[in-house]
């Protein structure tokens, strides 16, 4: 079965400070593709990231990146010098190659920065 | 930014009412999605869409129903709100392609039935 688990539920960090959001995932698929989705206040979902199982290449996007391990079954996020905007829920989802039309969400990760 | 759109933001509503909660998007993807997201956070998805005339039952039952009688509009109807039904609704919608692409997600609706 699949499943998204997010064990942090929340984080408080202060400005600047390096903070990493974990994510481990399970799935029987060979072929899947990961998510990260950004809910700040206003309530929207953010797209941040799509990784399919094939690419463990870690990725960086300014401040941000991830670190794919399949290994582990981790897609941990991380966020370099945190900012006051930074704090939202982040969401990790996954989606199966045989059933797309399915985001399995975890159950978000809340992080405040404070200034 | 995405375009697609939840009215209403908020709605505070009493038990036996019937709501719709609209959805529009006009990026003209065919797949759309309602998820429901308790006050724990975790989101489940109660309806999608493949296209216009297509609507299907998601993981989380769901005393909602849903039409797709226009590719941009996915309306969730309650026939008779209770307060097990207060809780944000969050429709999204995405390209129908082989390769999955990411969903765009609507503000969202705010739900409270009292």
């Amino acid at each position: 079965a699949q499943k998204v688990t997010q064990a942090q539920t929340e984080i408080s960090v202060v400005e600047k400070e390096d903070v990493t959001l974990d994510c481990v995932y399970e799935t029987r698929d060979t072929t899947y593709y990961l998510f990260w989705y950004k809910q700040p206040p206003s309530g929207e979902l953010v797209f941040l990231i799509r990784r399919n199982s094939f690419d463990e290449q870690n990725e960086i996007s300014g401040r941000y990146s991830w670190n794919f391990q399949k290994s582990t079954s981790s897609f941990n996020f991380t966020i370099t010098a945190s900012q006051v905007v930074d704090s939202a829920v982040y969401f990790c989802a996954l989606s199966e190659a045989g059933n797309t039309d399915k985001l399995i969400f975890g159950t978000g990760t809340r992080l405040q920065v404070f200034p | 930014e995405a375009d697609i759109y939840q009215t209403p933001r908020y709605l505070v509503i009493g038990t036996g009412k019937k709501i719709t909660l609209e959805c529009s998007q006009t990026m003209g993807h065919d797949k759309m999605y309602w998820y429901q997201q308790d006050p724990g956070m975790e989101l489940h998805l109660i309806h999608y869409s493949y296209g216009v005339n297509s609507t299907e039952k998601g993981d989380l039952s769901s005393e909602s129903t849903v039409s797709r009688i226009r590719t941009e509009h996915f309306p969730l109807t309650l026939e008779s709100a209770r307060p097990s039904h207060t809780s944000q609704y969050l429709c999204a919608s995405s390209l129908q392609q082989g390769v999955y692409t990411e969903a765009f997600f609507g503000q969202g609706t705010r739900l409270t039935v009292v």
